[in-house]
């Protein structure tokens, strides 16, 4: 079946570091790949994402890029804040409403 | 515009007890989804509506689980004779049909069993 595989946490890191969270994937086909985030406190929120290989998904300065030949989409940002603390989740789905599979979430702590 | 709405926020309950979890979509969307999500893991698919019905139930763990969504807008999720084991977070996620693939959630709800 479909999975998705995350490093790790926790992650801690100083402001201003770089940051990369590797994720990969098992499934068949051509998924649309997601990372969400989940902020302290708060619900579910989608980051990124990207729907075909090769495609970039950025936003708030986080970035990954759909790779299909090594199944991958990890997160990097090059300078990350005390705000961006929280757990980040890689999923995927296909298309047609089908549900999200979730990895297990890293959790990154910034400190400044 | 109002997102995804979720009540009850926190739910304790003793085992055995019956609990329903109401979830409100965002207005227009077709389609609703109902994940659980343990602590330390990422969420878990239950249940799938599409309008009205059960397009996919395959994830709900066993007969005590049970959802209905009887007019394609709100949705309960229903557990009989809970057990601890189902102290969870319980989140629902919408998404506009057809073919988005961006599914938006509410907040979730906290359900502990006693």
């Amino acid at each position: 079946g479909n999975s998705v595989t995350q490093m790790e946490g926790p992650v801690t890191l100083s402001e201003e570091a770089f940051l990369t969270i590797n994720c990969t994937y098992t499934a068949t086909g051509y998924p649309s790949l997601f990372w969400y985030v989940q902020y302290p406190g708060e619900g579910l929120q989608l980051l990124l994402k990207a729907t075909k290989a090769d495609d970039k998904g950025s936003n708030k300065g986080f970035e990954a890029t759909y790779r299909k030949e090594t199944t991958s989409f990890h997160l990097e940002k090059g300078s990350v804040q005390v705000s961006d603390s929280a757990v980040y989740f890689c999923a995927l789905t296909y298309s047609g409403n089908t549900p999200l599979v979730f990895g297990k979430g890293t959790r990154l702590s910034v400190i400044a | 515009g109002a997102g995804v709405s979720q009540t009850p926020s926190n739910k304790v309950t003793e085992k055995g007890k019956y609990v329903e979890l109401r979830c409100d979509p965002i207005s227009g969307h077709t389609a609703l989804y109902w994940y659980r999500q343990s602590l330390g893991q990422g969420p878990e698919f239950l249940i799938y509506f599409q309008g009205t019905g059960a397009a996919d139930d395959s994830g709900l763990p066993n007969d005590r689980f049970f959802a209905v969504r009887p007019e394609g807008s709100v949705s309960t999720l229903k557990i009989q004779r809970t057990e601890r084991g189902d102290s969870a977070v319980y989140l629902c996620a919408s998404s506009l049909n057809p073919g988005a693939n961006e599914q938006f959630f509410g907040p979730g709800t906290r359900l502990t069993v006693l």
